[in-house]
C-alpha cells in the first residue's frame, strides 16, 4: 500500500514551454501532497504544500506564478513549470500525506515520495 | 531552530563492511523520526520510523536507534551490499505537523 506515482519520469522541452509534471496516490487518499525540488548531489528542497481544493502554501523564494499547483482531487496533484528556462532543469519530487487513523503506518504526518521526474530544459 | 543534521557527509566503504549512520536533531516538540534512502533518480523510500519511546528498531540489515535524550539517531548497516549505495536521508516531525529534512549522507559500497 501507499503507492504514489508521478508522470512523467522523465521530460526533455524547449526553453519557454510549460511543463506538467502529475502526481497521483494510487491506494488512498491524499488531502495534502508536497512538491520538492532536488539539484544533483542535494536534498530535497521543499518548494509547496498542496492542500486539496485550496491553494498551495510556497516556500519562500519560489515563485508561485512559475510552479503552478493544482490539487483539484484526493488523489492528483500537478505540478506546472511554466516559461521554462535551463535553471529549471531538476528533479522533482512529490509526495503524499498518508490517511489519517490506523497508527503510525499511516499516520497523517507519514509522507510517501513518488519516484521523481527528471526535467531538462534545453 | 529546527534542525536535522547528518553525518558523514559521505562514506565509502568496502562490501561486506557495516556501517553507522549518525543523525541529530533539534527538533521540538519531537514526533517521530524516519530514515529514507534514495537511490539516484529515484524517490525516497522508507526504511524506519521512530517514536520518542523507541530506541531500537531494524529492518532487516538496516538497524536503526533512537535516544530522545540527546536528540541523536544512528542507522547502522549491516553486510553492506552494493545495492546499499544510495542517500540516506534523516527526516524528523514535529508534533506540530512540522517537518525536516537531513541534508542525507551519501553511501557508496565498493566491490
Amino acid at each position: 500500500g501507499a503507492v504514489v506515482s508521478q508522470h512523467p519520469s522523465w521530460v526533455i522541452c524547449k526553453s519557454g514551454t510549460s511543463v506538467k509534471i502529475e502526481c497521483r496516490s494510487l491506494d488512498f487518499q491524499a488531502t495534502t501532497m508536497f512538491w520538492y525540488r532536488q539539484f544533483p548531489k542535494q536534498s530535497l528542497m521543499l518548494m509547496a504544500t498542496s492542500n486539496e481544493g485550496s491553494k498551495a502554501t510556497y516556500e519562500q523564494g519560489v515563485e508561485k506564478d512559475k510552479f503552478l499547483i493544482n490539487h483539484a482531487s484526493l488523489t492528483l496533484s500537478t505540478l506546472t513549470v511554466t516559461s521554462a528556462h535551463p535553471e529549471d532543469s531538476s528533479f522533482y519530487i512529490c509526495s503524499a500525506r498518508g490517511p489519517a487513523g490506523g497508527g503510525l503506518k499511516w499516520g497523517t504526518d507519514t509522507q510517501y515520495f513518488g519516484p521523481g521526474t527528471r526535467l531538462t530544459v534545453l | 531552530k529546527n534542525q536535522v543534521e547528518q553525518s558523514p557527509q559521505s562514506l565509502i566503504i568496502l562490501e561486506g563492511k557495516n556501517c553507522t549512520l549518525q543523525c541529530n536533531y533539534t527538533v521540538s516538540p519531537f514526533s517521530n523520526l524516519r530514515w529514507y534512502k534514495q537511490d539516484t533518480g529515484r524517490g525516497p523510500v522508507s526504511l524506519t520510523i521512530m517514536t520518542f519511546s523507541e530506541n531500537t528498531k531494524s529492518n532487516g540489515r538496516y538497524t536503526a536507534t533512537l535516544d530522545a535524550d540527546t536528540k541523536q539517531s544512528s542507522l547502522h548497516i549491516t553486510a553492506s551490499q552494493l545495492s546499499d549505495s544510495a542517500s540516506y536521508i534523516c527526516v524528523v516531525s514535529s508534533s506540530a505537523s512540522k517537518i525536516i529534512f537531513g541534508s542525507g549522507t551519501r553511501l557508496s559500497i565498493r566491490p
